[in-house]
């Protein structure tokens, strides 16, 4: 089992819908959740970042993490064509130098 | 304020080669790690570099070794290249070890291919 588990796709959805990507996670220890924004053969965009349990809003963006599931959201409000990219949840436990544990990504694609 | 920089963008080896990828960090940043995304697949640790010194390594063998200068750039150098290794290599900054992902910038990559 990975220690991050992420859909690969693709996700393809009208434009206007709401949009919900979704991870799983094996290491309790994580506290540190993120998503990045990933256009074809650029580098990752951070998005979003949550410290533990919760929600947190940015425009037409919101994350939820829920720690006793081990499971964690985007959700995509008002989703446009510019939104089609590769989004990666991305978690570390934020002590020391661990690196952060990232999932497969999973490929959007909003149709016009 | 420039961010994360890396060179080259696009190279070719011949497998058993060895290559050498720069990352210079964003401004103010003094902690370098590197990771390698293959096709289709998130982004792995390699390591981190800090104070010029490795301070953490993922699940890669030692052909993939780094070095850190002074000025915080960094290099990643993989000896005796194999075609798996072929992939982008991304180079991220942040400020201070142990950073908790909110101030972790990543640079465009470096696209090696091995034939």
């Amino acid at each position: 089992q990975k220690e991050v588990e992420q859909d690969p796709g693709p996700l393809s959805v009208p434009e206007g819908a709401i949009v919900s990507l979704n991870c799983t996670y094996s290491n309790s220890a994580f506290q540190y959740f993120m998503w990045y924004r990933q256009y074809s053969r650029k580098g990752p965009e951070l998005l979003m970042y949550t410290y533990s349990s919760g929600n947190k809003e940015d425009g037409r963006f919101t994350a939820q993490v829920d720690k006793s599931s081990k499971y964690i959201s985007l959700f995509i409000r008002d989703s446009q064509p510019s939104d089609s990219a590769t989004y990666l949840c991305a978690m570390t436990s934020g002590g020391g130098a661990d690196g952060l544990t990232f999932g497969k990504g999973t490929h959007l694609i909003i149709q016009p | 304020d420039a961010g994360v920089t890396q060179s080259p963008t696009h190279l070719i080896k011949t497998r058993g080669q060895q290559v050498t990828l720069r990352c210079s960090p964003k401004s103010g940043h003094d902690t370098v790690s590197w990771y390698q995304q293959a096709l289709g697949q998130g982004p792995q640790f390699i390591f981190q570099y800090y104070e010029e010194e490795e301070r953490q390594r993922g699940n890669f063998p030692d052909r993939f070794s780094g070095h850190q200068f002074p000025n915080y750039s960094s290099e990643l150098n993989v000896n005796a290249l194999l075609l798996g290794d072929s992939a982008l290599y991304l180079c991220a900054s942040s400020r201070g070890q142990g950073a908790s992902g909110n101030t972790i910038y990543f640079g465009e990559g470096s696209w090696l291919t091995v034939v």
